[in-house]
């Protein structure tokens, strides 16, 4: 597509529910990245994918986050049992491959913890 | 560890005028990237402008130009002929990693253009 493109837009969900994060990187585009930004902060790294593997997951904060990209094209990231604390902006980005270091973000997904 | 400090939270300019945003980092790092990138309401990062830590001369695009002091780990932005639409929350971002490229974030800086 001609850029990056997350669904949904914005998100709310109870306490304790499980929510999926779609990612459509640019096509072509081998490296992609998901980050987390809480309000008033910047976006914090989560994890990054070369192709279809998680080559960086570090940034990941508990085992209640997970994400996929089967295909090495669309990502999904799975957030278990949501907290109120997982309330953000979850930017995902794509660049042409890891040594690119230009990459592209979505609008992002505005997730709510009720 | 590589940190990102932007202290000034807001900034404000008047239209036409000139303003300066201040970024520090730190890493133990010789070669590595640093950006600034634009976030508008829409909440889209924008890459403004790119700088290659080998690369001595300051990058420049078209209104805009940084200021990198690579001994003092400092890389500001300067925004030259200000308009009402670079009105927008600017992040300082660095980047490394030979399996990574992850970015590392300062916490932004709110920029205000005044008509």
């Amino acid at each position: 597509g001609a850029g990056v493109s997350q669904t949904p837009s914005n998100k709310v969900t109870e306490k304790g529910k499980y929510v999926e994060l779609r990612c459509d990187p640019i096509s072509g585009h081998t490296a992609l990245y998901w980050y987390r930004q809480s309000l008033g902060q910047g976006p914090e790294f989560l994890i990054y994918f070369q192709g279809t593997g998680a080559a960086d997951d570090s940034g990941l904060p508990n085992d209640r986050f997970f994400a996929v990209r089967p295909e090495g094209s669309v990502s999904t990231l799975k957030i278990q049992r949501t907290e109120r604390g997982d309330s953000a902006v979850y930017l995902c980005a794509s660049s042409l491959n890891r040594l690119n270091t230009e990459a592209f973000f979505g609008q992002g997904t505005r997730l709510t913890v009720v | 560890a590589q940190t990102v400090t932007q202290s000034q939270p807001e900034m404000s300019v008047q239209e036409a005028e000139t303003v300066t945003l201040s970024c520090t980092y730190d890493t133990s790092e010789s070669d590595y990237y640093l950006f600034w990138y634009k976030q508008p309401p829409s909440r889209q990062m924008i890459l403004v402008i790119r700088q290659e830590a080998y690369k001595q001369q300051n990058a420049t695009e078209n209104r805009f130009s940084v200021n990198f002091q690579k001994a003092a780990k400092s890389f500001s932005l300067k925004i030259s002929d200000s308009q009402l639409g670079d009105a927008a929350m600017y992040f300082c971002a660095y980047s490394w990693g030979p399996g990574t490229y992850k970015y590392i974030f300062g916490t932004g800086t709110r920029l205000k253009v005044l008509a």
